[in-house]
Parts: C-alpha cells; sequence; structure tokens
C-alpha cells in the first residue's frame, strides 16, 4: 500500500542552525501539507501546498519557514534558523483531493538545543 | 475561526466493553468534513473515520461509528468490542470544504484499554 515516507526520522540541531525536513508525498496525490506537534499537544497546521505554490498558511508559518517541491516527488520544510521552541513532531500530510483522507507520514522528531 | 473541542483528556474501558469519545466543533461553514485520527505511542497519524457533513447517515468502520449531529455541532466516536490494540490518542478532525481544506484538530483524548 502507498504510503508517506519521511526522512530523518530524528534530528538534533543547535539553535540558529537550518534544518531541512523531507517527505515523500504518495506518488498520484496533488495536495501537501506540514502540521506540527509539540510534545503533549495538538497537531497545528503549518502550511499546504498545491500546485507549485503555498495555498494557505497559519500564522506559526513566519518567514523563517519555507517550502519546496523541489523534483515532482520530495517536499520539503526548511526551517531558516531554528529556534528552542521549534522543537516538536513534524508530520507530512498528502491527499489525492480536498476534502479526502489525509495520509500522514511518520512524522520527524525535532530537537533544538 | 473554527475550533474543535474534545473534552475528556481522558478515558478508560474494559476490554471487549463500548466507550465514547465526544468532540464538538464551531464552525458558520455548512459544507464540511470532519475525522477521527488514532495517534498510537508510534505516533503516526492514521485515519480511522471521516462524515461528510452533507450526509445525514452516520459513518461506521467496522467496530467504529459515529453520531453525527450537525446541528448540535457535535460529533461523537464510539468503540465496539474494544480491543487492546485501541488504547492511542484519538484526535478530532474539522476541515473546511474549499480553499485548502486544512485540518483543525482536538487536544485529544487518551484511550486506555484495561484487559
Amino acid at each position: 500500500e502507498p504510503e508517506v515516507t519521511q526522512t530523518p526520522s530524528h534530528q538534533v540541531t543547535q539553535m540558529g542552525q537550518e534544518v531541512i525536513l523531507r517527505c515523500v508525498p504518495i506518488s498520484n496525490h496533488l495536495y501537501f501539507y506540514w502540521y506540527r506537534q509539540i510534545l503533549g499537544q495538538k497537531v497545528e497546521f503549518l502550511v499546504s501546498f498545491y500546485n507549485n505554490e503555498i495555498s494557505e498558511k497559519s500564522e506559526i508559518f513566519d518567514d523563517q519557514f519555507s517550502v519546496e517541491r523541489p523534483d515532482g516527488s520530495n517536499f520539503t520544510l526548511k526551517i531558516r534558523s531554528t529556534k528552542l521552541e521549534d522543537s516538536a513532531m513534524y508530520f507530512c500530510a498528502s491527499t489525492a483531493w480536498r476534502g479526502d483522507e489525509q495520509y500522514f507520514g511518520p512524522g520527524t522528531r525535532l530537537t533544538v538545543t | 475561526a473554527q475550533t474543535v473541542t474534545q473534552s475528556q483528556p481522558e478515558m478508560s474501558v474494559q476490554e471487549a466493553e463500548t466507550v465514547t469519545l465526544s468532540c464538538t466543533y464551531d464552525t458558520s461553514e455548512s459544507d464540511y468534513y470532519l475525522f477521527w485520527y488514532k495517534q498510537p505511542p508510534s505516533r503516526q497519524m492514521i485515519l480511522v473515520i471521516r462524515q461528510e457533513a452533507y450526509k445525514q447517515q452516520n459513518a461506521t468502520e467496522n467496530r467504529f461509528s459515529v453520531n453525527f449531529q450537525k446541528a448540535a455541532k457535535s460529533f461523537s466516536l464510539k468503540i465496539s468490542d474494544s480491543q487492546l490494540g485501541d488504547a492511542a490518542m484519538y484526535f478530532c478532525a474539522y476541515s473546511n470544504q474549499g480553499g485548502s481544506e486544512k485540518l483543525v484538530f482536538g487536544k485529544g483524548t487518551k484511550l486506555t484499554v484495561n484487559p
């Protein structure tokens, strides 16, 4: 069964460093999302992406964040200068059409020290 | 903005019994989708059930069913014949129809299944 994959599973970085989180959505999906979950809290929407552009972003998704679909298969989230409060689980999700089930990847646990 | 409220931070159930998890939401939209996602200790998010707001019939998936009350903006999940593998965090989520259709999640209910 097709699945969303994410790498790395765990990333440790120092405050102020740049990180890139990678996702490979399901191949025929057109809509892509990033969510994050701070430990013990709810899952929060960061950004949605369709047709090679951002369709919506949350207040969390400030100028430190960017997304890219560089090669038609990967979908990346970059954090330019990480802060301690960026420590969280980051989930990528994709769906074939809006309103359908969003398939989630296993997540990347980001730890900022 | 839409909000989702799960008023039960924790619930427990005996194996083989039935449990109901509550969810209410707030929206001014008439067309939307509602979901229950399960998050086991592995933290993978897994869809349990999906409901389209325009459908009056409650969705069911094997042992999982929902009680969707559109006027009351209520969307509860019933798990029948609970199994040890059902132990997890359960998140209720809302998505508008149209736009990016991002998911808005509640804070979750931690379900414990006792043998």
